[in-house]
């Protein structure tokens, strides 16, 4: 069966410093994957998607980054936080080539202070 | 492009009572919907989804939604509320196609009261 990890599941930064969380899929190949953010009152907000090793498609470009260095691997990055960072922030993945649901990691709680 | 509306963004029931979370969607072309159900510091799961087959579509946990083209909603029920189903309940959709993207939905949290 498909298992999606995340981690850390919880994380306290200071405005200023670097982010990266990981996120990675066991038991599928050649996922299409996903990163949100989810803050309080607003729903799931699209970050970036990829459909392959090294392509990424940003849907807010802000000051995060993503990259997908492996197959099943995703990771979110940021060179300074902001406040407005803040949030929860959940990966996903869906089947290659079908529009199908997408299943969620269990999320990452980002506060910067 | 696509769009979802998730009417009230609260809703509290008495267990035992009828369920009912609304989710109206814009689409240029035939949708796919979704449901999910988010549990308080959890990822979301999926309920139920609507792919262009029965317009009634049965979900997990005793839920099903309606897909109403002429009205464009997929509204959320469950005939009886358990305490258990108090959560985050998110509407999705999806354009199909080559557009792997989902719209969430503001989500409705459901409170269900003893």
């Amino acid at each position: 069966s498909q298992t999606i990890h995340q981690w850390p599941a919880t994380l306290v930064q200071p405005v200023g410093s670097p982010l990266s969380l990981e996120c990675t899929v066991e038991g599928t190949s050649n996922p299409n994957l996903y990163w949100y953010r989810q803050a309080a009152g607003r729903g799931l907000q699209l970050l970036f998607y990829s459909v392959g090793i090294g392509q990424i498609s940003s849907e807010v470009p802000q000051n995060l980054s993503a990259s997908r260095p492996q197959d099943r691997q995703f990771i979110l990055s940021s060179k300074k936080l902001l406040l407005s960072d803040s949030g929860f922030y959940l990966c996903a993945w869906s089947v290659r080539g079908r529009v199908d649901e997408q299943y969620f990691g269990p999320g990452t709680r980002l506060t910067v202070t | 492009a696509q769009s979802v509306t998730q009417l009230g963004s609260h809703v509290s029931v008495s267990e035992g009572a009828l369920v009912l979370l609304r989710c109206n969607y814009s689409s240029s072309v035939p949708p796919y919907l979704f449901w999910y159900v988010q549990y308080p510091n959890q990822g979301l799961q999926l309920l139920l989804k609507y792919t262009s087959a029965a317009t009634l579509v049965k979900g997990i946990n005793g839920f099903e939604a309606e897909f109403k083209k002429s009205e464009t909603s997929f509204h959320l029920t469950k005939p009886s509320a358990h305490m258990s189903d108090a959560a985050e309940y998110f509407c999705a959709v999806s354009r199909g196609g080559s557009n792997y993207k989902l719209t969430f939905g503001k989500g409705t949290l459901l409170t269900v009261n003893p």
